[in-house]
């Protein structure tokens, strides 16, 4: 069965530094999705993207943070310059199509900020 | 504003008894309803999910879980728990973004269930 899978599984960055969390969602999807949690917390929404546009940000989703689709497979999340508060677990998600009903998780990335 | 309660941070159960997992939501329209489950080091996986239609929804490995408009509630239920369900389970409420794609989801703080052999 086709997964959503997500690079690297744990990655720790030093405070100001820039990160790069990867992505490929599943081959035919179109709509791609960036969540965190941060430890003990809510799993957040971040960002929503379709059509190599974002369709959604929330509140959390400031400067610091930006998306791209490189190319037809992967799907990142660039966080400029890394916070303490950026310590989280990364979801990227996705869905296949307009009026699907379903939002598949890849397993996350653990991220450190020290 | 919407938002997912899950009042329970921690359930404990016997292999073999019966589960429920609580799940208030609030939401101003109809609300379309996921339960996911995380295993240490996996992702979120689809349990169920109710959108229209029967309040009783099944799932996978034996879950089910019924919507009750009137008390907003979303609970997960299992006749008879496993091992291997121990878990994380998240609750959450989706909204459709523009158009009919569904966007974002609101997420609860989600359950931990440990299961006693």
């Amino acid at each position: 069965e086709p997964e959503v899978t997500q690079t690297p599984s744990h990655q720790v960055t030093q405070m100001g530094q820039e990160v790069i969390l990867r992505c490929v969602p599943i081959s035919n999807h179109l709509y791609f999705y960036w969540y965190r949690q941060i430890l003990g917390q809510k799993v957040e929404f971040l960002v929503s993207f379709y059509n190599n546009e974002i369709s959604e940000k929330s509140e959390i989703f400031d400067d610091q943070f930006s998306v791209e689709r490189p190319d037809g497979s992967n799907f990142t999340l660039k966080i400029r310059s890394t916070k303490l508060e950026d310590s989280a677990m990364y979801f990227c998600a996705s869905i296949r199509r307009e009026s699907s009903e379903t939002q598949y998780f890849g397993p996350g990335t653990r991220l450190l900020v020290l | 504003a919407q938002s997912v309660t899950q009042p329970d941070i921690h359930i404990t159960v016997s292999e073999g008894a019966s589960l429920e997992l609580r799940c208030n939501y609030s939401y101003g329209a109809t609300p379309y309803l996921f339960w996911y489950v995380q295993s240490p080091g996996q992702g979120l996986q689809l349990l169920l999910k109710y959108f229209s239609g029967d309040t009783l929804v099944q799932g996978i490995k034996g879950f089910e879980a019924e919507f009750k408009r009137s008390q907003s509630s979303f609970n997960l239920r299992k006749p008879s728990v496993h091992w291997s369900d121990a878990a994380e389970y998240f609750c959450a409420v989706g909204v459709r973004d523009r158009g009919s794609t569904l966007g974002r989801l609101y997420f609860g703080r989600g359950t931990q269930l440990t299961v006693w052999p």
